[in-house]
């Protein structure tokens, strides 16, 4: 079964309103997850770093405020698309490690912004 | 971070063993290979990684080459399942989860 969980699996909404997308740990902490997008066709861009009491650290032209990520548990980080345009319709996917070292990815939340 | 070169796609029949090829040449020492595949409309899923020997898993292999400048993915028999796109990541030993995906190859797998 799933180890990270997303949801929704996929979502429709208005232009200009906001999105919330979770991705949980199932059976382990994860003090660092981390959020990607995937337009069709294209491969993963990573967006950003989650990090478990602290401010997310986000990759080179990913605007933050735009792509407000919060990770207030050890296993809960959520990412929400504010004021929602049709070019932010993308494939949303989370991954989270274990101690171990294992890296686990969600199911991925398809958002479409109408 | 290193860069990996891979085939944008390639075609297997059912049955076949697949070799999905990977070109890391300025891999370093503490580099690992890990090879991740994503089928559609999912997330990735691990497939299997290694520094400098061979590997073997219940999924695939994974051949390194002496250098370690390429390597290559083998599937023993492709299934219909397999189809998917397969990523080959350099990641750094201490890297901690954060995957910088290329292009990967996309797999197609005829009946």
């Amino acid at each position: 079964g799933a180890v990270v969980s997303q949801h929704p699996s996929w979502v429709i909404c208005k232009s200009g309103t906001s999105v919330k997308i979770e991705c949980r740990s199932l059976d382990f902490q994860a003090t660092t997850m981390f959020w990607y997008r995937q337009f069709p066709k294209q491969s993963l861009m990573l967006m950003a770093t989650s990090n478990e009491g602290s401010k997310a650290t986000y990759e080179q032209g990913v605007e933050k405020d735009k792509f407000l990520i919060n990770h207030a548990s050890l296993t809960l980080s959520t990412l929400t698309v504010t004021s929602a345009h049709p070019e932010d319709s993308s494939f949303y996917i989370c991954s989270a490690p274990r101690d171990s070292g294992e890296l686990f990815f969600g199911e991925g939340s398809r958002l479409t912004v109408l | 971070d290193a860069k990996t070169t891979q085939p944008n796609s390639m075609e297997s029949n059912e049955e076949e063993p697949v070799h999905l090829p990977c070109n890391h040449s300025t891999i370093s020492g503490t580099d690992y290979i890990h090879w991740y595949r994503q089928l559609p409309s999912q997330g990735p899923e691990y497939v299997i990684h290694g520094l400098t020997s061979n590997v073997n898993n219940r999924m695939a292999s994974l051949a390194i080459a002496e250098d370690r400048k390429s390597s290559t993915l083998i599937l023993h028999r492709a299934t219909l399942r397999d189809a998917a796109v397969y990523y080959c990541i350099l990641i750094p030993y201490n890297q901690g989860g954060k995957l910088i995906f290329g292009q990967g190859t996309e797999l197609s797998v005829k009946p």
